[in-house]
């Protein structure tokens, strides 16, 4: 079990619908990270929030919206999405955005239809 | 481009062996060196980190940089079945880009019986 806790844990959708990943953590980290990972491929940044603020996008679509509701949540809302956007998303935290050691949630397993 | 090295394997290591893991980075700038094990189809689990020169042991686990040469390496004492995993090499970049790790592609380790 890991102290990253993300849900869904899978979710299959269509491209007209909108849906929203959840990421919640307890440690009193401060810095919350959204990634992508594909099959056979190490994960990618998409998003970096440090103190509830928008810190990092890296050039994601904007049918990808992230949200940092208080310092221990983070959301991904989803819109319109295209099958290749299928993958694992992985929300990660660290103690604040720096050196600090990130630690990942069992991630969500996505499939767009 | 800043680029994170692995041999992506499979390293196939018998039982009891130690396996050797090897990394190395093109950003002489980095910070900060992290050892991530990942199962297939779960999220990635940290199991080291390392900032300074030198070796870093924890339990089977040691960590050894070299920010001379630009290489990090994991080795694994007493390996066991359960070490079967992908091991992902990260490198933490300098003060202008904290909190974005570069990921290397992975090294596949099997600990066969």
């Amino acid at each position: 079990d890991t102290e990253v806790t993300q849900t869904p844990k899978h979710l299959v959708m269509g491209m007209t619908n909108k849906k929203s990943l959840k990421c919640e953590q307890h440690m009193g980290h401060r810095a919350m990270y959204w990634y992508k990972q594909k099959a056979k491929k190490p994960p990618e940044l998409m998003f970096v929030y440090s103190y509830e603020k928008l810190s990092i996008n890296e050039s994601v679509p904007s049918r990808f919206s992230p949200e940092c509701p208080n310092s221990s949540l983070l959301n991904l809302h989803l819109h319109a999405l295209q099958p290749e956007d299928s993958a694992l998303y992985l929300c990660a935290s660290s103690q604040a955005q720096g050196n600090q050691p990130q630690h990942f949630g069992d991630g969500t397993r996505l499939s767009i239809l | 481009q800043k680029e994170v090295e692995q041999n992506s394997g499979p390293l196939s290591v018998p039982e009891g062996a130690i396996a050797s893991l090897n990394c190395t980075y093109s950003d002489r700038g980095s910070q900060s060196f992290f050892w991530y094990r990942q199962y297939s189809g779960k999220s990635p689990e940290l199991i080291m980190f390392i900032y300074s020169n030198g070796d870093k042991e924890d339990g089977r686990f040691t960590a050894q940089l070299n920010k001379a040469s630009q290489y990090v390496s994991l080795l694994i004492r007493d390996s066991q079945p359960s070490d079967s995993a992908t091991y992902l090499c990260a490198v933490g970049g300098p003060t202008d880009s904290w909190g974005k790790l570069q990921f290397g592609a992975g090294t596949q380790v099997v600990v066969t019986p």
